[in-house]
Formats: C-alpha cells, structure tokens, sequence
C-alpha cells in the first residue's frame, strides 16, 4: 500500500499551511506527521491523526477525513520550513512513509 | 535527552558486510519496538522494517526483505542492522526510531548513521 502527498507547498509568514497525505490504509488507521529540517533527524509532530506531542507549537494541528488526512500549519513561521512526512503502519505492523512535502515560508 | 544512540559513520568498499546499531537508553527498551528508515542522499525517509526488542519478532518492507537483516540483543535494548554484500546503492543515513508497539514508530529518533559504499 502507499500514502501521496504533494511535493511542495508555499505559503507566506503568518497564512496557514495544509499538507495532505492520502491512502486507502488511511481509513482505519492513524497517521503519523513529521517534521525534518536539512541535516537533522525527523521529529514527531501529529500522532494518531491529530495528536500533539509535548514541547510541539499549538499551531500544529492535524485532521481526518476519509482516506485523507492533513497536516495544519496555522500562522506558519519560517522556522516551520522543512520537509514534512506521513506515515502509517497497518495491523502487520508493516510501515509507509508518503513521498515528503518540501514546505516553503516566503 | 538522548534516548536512541546509533553507531558511527562508516565507510565500505562493495561487496563488503556491514552492521550498523541503534541502542536504547532507558529500562522502557526492553518492551519497545525499533524500526529502520533509510534516507538516500536528496530523498525521502523509507520504512524499512522493525523489531520488538522483546522477542525479535521482525517485519520487513518487501522492498528490503532478503536485503538487509534486522536483530536485536535484548540485553543491551540494542537494534541492528547488517548487510552481508554492500553496494554502491546503499549509500544513505540510516535512521533508527522508536515506538510502544509496531505501529506508533517514531516517538523518538536516532542522530543517524551515514553509510558510505564507494569502490
């Protein structure tokens, strides 16, 4: 199975950015978000679709609907740019990352 | 706090075995699970496989199954993975992530090992 998501999203400081990632696996099974700055380990941002970690910035938010799920970036920063992940494991435990969003704050 | 240590840089000629390692820090390893995710130079993160460091229950990816071996030594809380023929194609960070179970991967993220395969 796979996830898509687009390969590029822009936004100017301060608008909202939505990222999505689509996949049938998606329906019944929750999505993970990361983020990954150049030359750094990703970071876990949303969880179970729409879960925030500590120590993440409020306007990090996630939503679901259907075989979609999106990434919400609200008043987004420059510091926010970076590549973003899903991901999604089924009940095999067996894992898929989407193809990545390059995010640019401009 | 650092909880996932990976091993250092290596640099291989094709052909060549390698094992790479990715040790958790804390009591909380022994029930964990730990996946690879390799990350090819200008790409994307690619789920590899994981392992319960439990009992060594082990999936893979089938783009990876039959190419690497995922293994844990449960008494250290340390994940490997080993290569027995390197090739130039496997040059990449290698990363090691950890979850509660087989699903939520990712809680917490090695520093990467880069691994260099060049005649």
């Amino acid at each position: 199975y796979e996830v898509t998501q687009p390969s590029s999203v822009s936004v100017s400081p301060g608008q909202t950015a939505r990222i999505t990632c689509s996949g049938g696996v998606l329906e019944d099974k929750y999505a993970r978000w990361f983020q990954q700055k150049p030359g750094q380990a990703p970071v876990l941002v949303i969880y179970r679709d729409t879960e925030r970690p500590s120590g993440i910035p409020e306007r990090f938010s996630g939503s679901s609907s259907g075989t979609t799920v999106t990434l919400v970036i609200s008043g987004a920063q420059v510091d926010d740019e970076a590549d973003y992940y899903c991901f999604c494991a089924a009940d095999n435990n067996l894992g898929v990352f989407g193809g990545g969003t390059k995010l640019t704050v401009l | 706090e650092v909880q996932l240590v990976q091993s250092a840089a290596e640099v291989k000629k094709p052909g060549e075995s390698l094992k790479i390692s990715c040790k958790g820090d804390g009591d909380k390893y022994s029930t964990y699970w730990i996946g690879w995710v390799r990350q090819m130079p200008g790409k994307g993160l690619e789920w590899m496989g994981v392992i319960d460091l439990s009992d060594s229950d082990t999936r893979y990816s089938p783009t990876f199954q039959g190419q690497v071996t995922i293994s844990a030594d449960k008494s250290t809380n340390t994940a490997h993975l080993q290569w027995n023929s390197l090739k130039a194609s496997d040059t990449a960070m290698y990363y090691c992530a950890d979850g509660k179970t087989g699903q939520q991967m990712g809680d917490h993220w090695g520093q990467g090992t880069l691994v260099i395969v060049s005649s």
